[in-house]
């Protein structure tokens, strides 16, 4: 399986919601990211966890909150964010002793904050 | 910082032509460069990588080249398929670094 899968695919809420965004991979990689991609941009990194463990917060709003609950899986809870936010979140991962090599990205969720 | 420009944009070729990329970075200390192909609706997938003890690496149709002194590397493709089409993204950071810098992207046309 070298597949990264996002959950869900769109997501559409409002400024005083709570949602989260789910991202899992099944290759045994120990290094995953967030990253946020507006329209005709590349990607920026959010976060970066290795081991499991927070290693880069890239300054992102607290109303980002990210958690990796264990080795396969990633999440990013968002809470009172702004229309501005509005973008499309990649999850990625990569073996941990390359960090930013080889990344395998999933395909997305894209948000639209109204 | 490190810093990627990328040029073209955008570029239009008819299938069959050959096409070129190119990037420009910053940071001499950087020594990894990867590509990056990203379709309508899919996220980011690696094409091709080079590191800086390497002048050219090639996989079928995709090539990379890297001029360390310049500080430039550069995507060609030959023989293009409709299927090339999408946005190309490159890349440059220090081995075994969590940050990857992202050049601003180009959108590759091929046209039957």
């Amino acid at each position: 399986d070298t597949e990264v899968t996002q959950t869900p695919k769109h997501l559409v809420m409002g400024m005083t919601n709570k949602k989260s965004l789910k991202c899992e991979q099944h290759m045994g990689h120990r290094a995953m990211y967030w990253y946020k991609q507006k329209a005709k941009k590349p990607p920026e990194l959010m976060f970066v966890y290795s081991y499991e463990k927070l290693s880069i917060n890239e300054s992102v709003p607290s109303r980002f909150s990210p958690e990796c609950p264990n080795s396969s899986l990633l999440n990013l809870h968002l809470h009172a964010l702004q229309p501005e936010d509005s973008a499309l979140y990649l999850c990625a991962s990569s073996q941990s002793g390359t960090k930013n090599e080889k990344l395998f990205f999933g395909s997305g969720t894209q948000l639209s904050v109204l | 910082g490190e810093n990627v420009e990328q040029h073209p944009s955008t570029l239009s070729v008819q299938e069959g032509d050959s096409a070129v990329i190119k990037c420009t970075y910053s940071d001499s200390a950087s020594n990894y460069f990867p590509w990056y192909k990203q379709e309508l609706g899919k996220g980011p997938q690696l094409i091709i990588d080079i590191r800086s003890n390497v002048g050219e690496k090639k996989d079928q149709r995709i090539a990379v080249t890297l001029n360390k002194t310049a500080k430039h590397f550069s995507l060609h493709i030959t023989e293009t398929q409709p299927e090339d089409s999408a946005v190309y993204f490159c890349a440059a950071s220090r081995y075994n670094t969590d940050k990857l810098i992202f050049g601003t992207g180009t959108r590759l046309q091929v046209f039957p």
